[in-house]
């Protein structure tokens, strides 16, 4: 079945330091979307990517949706602690499989920040 | 502008019993999708709903039914509840079954004892 291998799980960094995580698989896919989440509470959407290529901006956070279709990244850069939660990468496959809307998700990155 | 709203915060049923949870999208759209999220994992998908039909469904048993209404809200429902369905259920709204963002409510955490 269709994966995706989010990496790294976990990451503990210094405040004011730039971050970077990348979600990869054996499939392609349409759209990537990026999501953060606060402990009991649901993801909140982060960035959306849809053209292979694209590369996207919001705020300090910047992702790619790979030339593949295979992968992705997002960056943070200058850490605050407020970016503390777990980020996942999800990916809706593409048309005609069957599975368009069926969102696929990574198993998180949890960040923690340093003051 | 309401974003996605679910009911109940928290749930604790018994093994064998039956529940529902409630969901009710973000204005604007048409298009329920429901997933599990066990703790440590990520969201994985149940089924959407779309024109009060199902429309795709995940690997889940039968057990796991739901349904749409005209104003677009939804239900989810799991019958003979076993101790691993104790999870966090996410609803998540959008415009169109190919509707690709999908935006999330706070999720409703059952535990099965």
């Amino acid at each position: 079945g269709q994966q995706l291998n989010q990496s790294p799980q976990s990451m503990f960094i210094q405040e004011g330091e730039d971050v970077s995580m990348n979600c990869t698989s054996s499939s392609i896919f349409n759209t990537w979307l990026w999501y953060k989440q606060d402990p009991g509470e649901g993801p909140v959407l982060l960035i959306a990517l849809y053209k292979a290529g694209e590369l996207t901006s919001n705020g300090r956070l910047t992702a790619q949706f790979g030339i593949t279709r295979k992968d992705s990244f997002l960056n943070i850069s200058a850490s605050i602690p407020s970016d503390v939660g777990i980020y996942f990468c999800a990916a809706l496959p593409m048309a005609g499989s069957g599975n368009t809307g069926k969102l696929i998700f990574g198993q998180g990155t949890t960040l923690q920040v340093k003051p | 502008d309401a974003g996605v709203t679910q009911s109940p915060t928290h749930l604790i049923k018994t093994r064998g019993q039956q529940v529902t949870l409630r969901c009710s999208p973000k204005s604007g759209h048409d298009t329920v999708s429901w997933y599990q999220q066990a703790l440590g994992q990520g969201p994985q998908f149940i089924f959407q709903y779309y024109e009060e039909e199902e429309r795709q469904r995940g690997n889940f048993p039968d057990r796991f039914s739901g349904h749409q209404f005209p104003n677009y809200s939804s239900e989810l429902n799991v019958n003979a509840l076993l101790l691993g369905d104790s999870a966090l259920y996410l609803c998540a709204s959008s415009f169109g079954t190919g509707g690709r963002e999908q935006y999330f409510g706070p999720g409703t955490r059952l535990t099965v004892t």
